[in-house]
């Protein structure tokens, strides 16, 4: 199986900040990777699928880069809305993994 | 609209058998396939398994394999996920998610509390 690492697992960023989560494929999935958000209560939403994509609706502010084995998730700043939990998720095949979250904070 | 509703919330004993379904409506649906994740409370996402609604095809964790059934009802575009000998480590939140073949998912139902209890 795939395993997804992502760090650091919580975030404390203000509001304005640049922010950069990171998330490593124990082994090559090309640029099969998404990103969500999830906040308390709700179902998580997508942000980015392969890997640098931009869900449609999705503000611009987010990014996401990488390939291979290490992919990373850019908030060029931070809003209020963006306080939340993050998730990467592996689709290189039928068979997902998802990362195991980042807490992002106030500061 | 394009939406997937799921049943409510249930409360099961230890050993009991539960079944969640995820009703799609506002787009044909067999032409994506459905995956479950379910949520811990304080944990994160564990992905199921995923369901071919037009094939009836399914793929199902390591974790789940023998626990876990997928189905559906294409007749009233309604898919299924049932997960038996349920234990209080399976209390949590399950989602169903709607995905272009195999890829990820932009749409997801809004949850159904399961929770196991004596």
């Amino acid at each position: 199986d795939i395993q997804m690492t992502q760090s650091p697992s919580t975030l404390s960023a203000s509001v304005g900040d640049r922010v950069t989560i990171t998330c490593r494929a124990s082994q090559s999935i090309s640029s099969w990777l998404a990103w969500y958000q999830q906040k308390p209560g709700k179902a998580p939403k997508l942000l980015i699928y392969k890997a640098s994509s931009l869900e449609s609706g999705v503000p611009s502010r987010f990014s996401g880069s990488g390939s291979g084995t290490e992919f990373t998730l850019t908030i060029s700043s931070l809003q209020p809305d963006d306080f939340a939990t993050y998730y990467c998720q592996q689709y290189n095949s039928y068979l997902w993994t998802f990362g195991q979250g980042t807490k992002v904070e106030i500061k | 609209q394009v939406q997937l509703v799921q049943s409510g919330a249930e409360v099961k004993k230890p050993g009991a058998s539960v079944k969640v379904s995820c009703k799609a409506s506002g787009y044909t649906f067999t032409s994506y396939d459905i995956n479950w994740v379910r949520q811990a409370t304080g944990q994160g996402l564990e992905w199921m398994g995923w369901m071919n609604p037009n094939s009836g095809n399914t793929g199902y964790a390591q974790k789940f394999q023998g626990r876990v059934t997928m189905t559906r009802n294409t007749s009233i575009s309604t898919a299924y996920m049932e997960l038996s000998s349920l234990r209080s480590e399976d209390t949590a939140v399950y989602y169903c998610a709607r995905v272009p073949r195999g890829s990820y998912a932009p749409l997801w139902g809004q949850g159904t509390l399961v929770t196991v209890s004596s």
